[in-house]
């Protein structure tokens, strides 16, 4: 089955540590992304990468890293420095092509105590 | 980072009602999307617009693309209980040959049963 999976679903860390977010896919896409969603809010785009060993600041980066060492994975890193982390965070991918749609990954909800 | 505006933010509406909601922006896009995001899950591609006046349906749903190419309409006919979730419309605009999607705020919709 080609897809997007993200890791772990439910993550929970103390305040001041690193954490890092998995995504993969499968379905042989150029382009992933990485979306922060806040209760009740809309998709904020963090970094995306539109080719390997590539990768943009998106709206909100700060706080954020990211790595595109192969097609198939978007690590996202919530680093200490980001103030506000508890958040959902969901993974894209796409063709990557100008008009292509993204899929999405199912999220993963950090919680940050 | 700019996002769509998307109306109405919310909505009860009783089982088997027909329903409608918008997206508007001040830029225009080359392709409309529409999404579907049920709780702690991430959002699933509903139908997809390429050209400008395109009418598309999705089972009970239809969507089209403005003529203006700044906006687009979602309509649910004979709504059901699992038609409960946020639906979000996006405009993907091609930029430099790479794809920038904008994602709406979000329409919050309740059927009761």
């Amino acid at each position: 089955d080609g897809g997007i999976t993200q890791s772990p679903k439910y993550l929970f860390r103390k305040e001041g540590q690193n954490v890092t977010l998995s995504c993969e896919q499968n379905l042989n896409h150029d382009a992933m992304y990485w979306y922060r969603q806040d209760p009740g809010q809309g998709l904020r785009l963090i970094y995306y990468s539109h080719i390997v060993n590539d990768f943009q600041k998106g709206d909100i980066a700060e706080g954020y890293s990211v790595s595109r060492e192969k097609k198939e994975s978007f690590p996202l890193t919530v680093t200490s420095a980001q103030k506000n982390p508890t958040a959902f965070y969901l993974c894209a991918s796409s063709t990557g092509q100008g008009g292509s749609e993204q899929f999405f990954g199912p999220g993963t909800r950090l919680t940050v105590l | 980072g700019q996002q769509l505006n998307q109306s109405p933010q919310s909505m009860f509406i009783q089982e088997g009602e027909d329903v409608s909601m918008n997206c508007t922006s001040s830029s225009i896009f080359n392709t409309w999307l529409w999404y579907k995001q049920d709780p702690g899950e991430g959002p699933v591609l509903l139908i997809a617009l390429y050209k400008a006046g395109e009418l598309t349906s999705n089972g009970r749903l239809t969507a089209q693309f403005g003529i203006t190419r700044k906006d687009s309409f979602l309509n649910i006919s004979a709504s059901i209980p699992s038609d409960v979730g946020i639906y979000f419309c996006a405009g993907n605009l091609n930029s430099g040959g790479y794809q920038k999607v904008t994602f709406g705020t979000g329409t919050k919709l309740q059927v009761i049963p």
